[in-house]
């Protein structure tokens, strides 16, 4: 079974300039997941799709950070303008279900904002 | 009341030896307390959960005891290997209603010395 997906893999860009994540789930999997990872800290819940719809955007900085998921399948997450303070690595995860199901986690992108 | 604090920051244990992590929660109603392990580069995997309704579980050379009443969970890996070396994420969430948003604590950063 193929794990998921993310790309790009690394990312560097100045501060105001956008920037864009893809993730793709594991299949069949209903529930997707968008975490930040600040260096030391540990994964910081940010969106929570069910099939396509938000379950939780509590912690989505909603001026500059916007997610989607198109179809119930793969997931953008777009930060515009970026923020010095938004370096971090950005893990996507998916979930069978939205209970206790385990949650699989991507290999993540690394930003860096200068 | 979301906080899930860990300690210690990190450990360096002998090979052969027992590493002890340690979490505590605030929120009460959390019902579900698993524990990640993240190597770099790489997304955290879970490794093994428990419930609030048995104090212990056991896999393989994993132990998380869990204690109610003091609102602490700990992850003891027995027989420590090099190849455990890696960052240990405690979590907590509530998960009753099929939603699981898990409260990550800091990390633990494990080096396991031959």
């Amino acid at each position: 079974e193929a794990g998921v997906a993310q790309s790009p893999r690394y990312k560097i860009i100045e501060k105001r300039q956008s920037v864009a994540f893809w993730c793709n789930p594991i299949s069949g999997h209903a529930t997707l997941y968008w975490y930040q990872q600040i260096l030391g800290q540990g994964p910081k819940l940010l969106i929570q799709f069910q099939n396509n719809g938000v379950v939780d955007d509590s912690q989505l900085p909603k001026d500059r950070f916007s997610a989607e998921r198109l179809k119930g399948v793969d997931s953008t997450l777009k930060i515009q303008p970026a923020k010095l303070e938004d370096s971090a690595v950005y893990l996507c995860a998916s979930s069978s279900g939205g209970g206790p199901d385990e949650q699989y986690f991507g290999p993540g992108t690394r930003l860096t904002v200068t | 009341q979301q906080q899930v604090k860990q300690s210690p920051q990190s450990l360096i244990v002998q090979k052969g030896g027992i590493s002890i992590i340690n979490c505590a929660y605030e929120n009460t109603a959390f019902d579900y307390f698993p524990w990640y392990q993240q190597f770099p580069g790489k997304g955290p995997a879970l490794l093994i959960a428990i419930r609030p309704d048995v104090s212990e579980k056991k896999e393989g050379r994993f132990t998380i005891s869990f204690n109610k009443s003091a609102k602490q969970f700990s992850l003891h890996i027995m027989d420590s290997q090099p190849g455990d070396s890696a960052t240990y994420f405690c979590a907590a969430s509530k998960v009753s209603g099929g939603y699981n948003k898990l409260i990550f604590g800091a990390g633990t950063r494990l080096a396991v010395h031959p």
